[in-house]
């Protein structure tokens, strides 16, 4: 299986634009997926396919991909964006699912 | 609205069974595939095991294969996840999440609030 490779922690202070990234040797190949996890609650999608956003998703959140990197983009973030984010892609077999490690996001 | 949620999780002792389901609820069940991931204390999400719309095309991660199975009731509208020989490495919270096809690929769009599980002595 492949691997996805995120930074475990990132500070920004509000108002200011946070860049997580994820990468990994087969992302060039392959969409990616960012979910959203706040303390203590499930997951919720947030970007798919690299760069698109669901419905109801601020227009804050942003991603893009190049080569074997994507990067979630949080323009302005805010307080309320504190939180873990995943990425995630399938895997070699694509009924499989890979995550990358997470990263935390510190807004203070 | 699209709900999943998912139940049955309890503390067991290591090398006990436990079956976990997600009631599903706004949306038509038979047209869509699932996924269990899990995420054990203070860690990551975990891909655990998939299935397929038609149940009959199911997936497992290595690390549960020929010990975890997934399934679903079509006139239940539930989804469940059977875990046989339990480890104490199992010990995690347990997620449901609906497969979903985007515009090119397919993805979990929404996921249940998770059910915990506990294996200890």
């Amino acid at each position: 299986s492949h691997e996805l490779t995120q930074p475990p922690s990132l500070s920004v202070s509000p108002g200011q634009t946070a860049r997580i990234t994820c990468s990994g040797d087969a992302l060039s190949k392959k969409y990616v997926y960012w979910y959203q996890q706040r303390s203590g609650q499930a997951p919720v999608l947030i970007i798919y396919e690299d760069t698109k956003r669901p419905s109801g998703i601020p227009e804050r959140f942003s991603g893009s991909s190049s080569g074997t990197m994507v990067t979630l983009t949080i323009t302005g973030a805010q307080v309320d964006d504190e939180a873990a984010y995943f990425c995630s892609s399938t895997d070699n077999n694509e009924n499989h699912w890979v995550f990358g490690g997470g990263t935390t996001l510190t807004v203070l | 609205q699209v709900q999943l949620v998912e139940s049955g999780g309890r503390v067991v002792r290591p090398g006990t069974s436990l079956r976990l389901s997600c009631e599903t609820s706004g949306f038509d069940f038979n047209k869509y595939g699932f996924q269990w991931v899990r995420q054990a204390p203070g860690k990551g999400l975990e891909w655990v095991a998939g299935i397929w719309y038609d149940g009959v095309h199911n997936y497992t991660a290595d690390s549960v294969t020929g010990r975890f199975t997934v399934s679903r009731d079509g006139p239940k509208n539930t989804l469940f996840l059977e875990m046989n020989s339990l480890r104490v490495e199992d010990t995690a919270v347990y997620y449901c999440a609906r497969k979903f096809y985007f515009e090119r690929t397919y993805g979990m769009d929404v996921w249940g609030q998770g059910t915990t599980v506990i294996v200890s002595s």
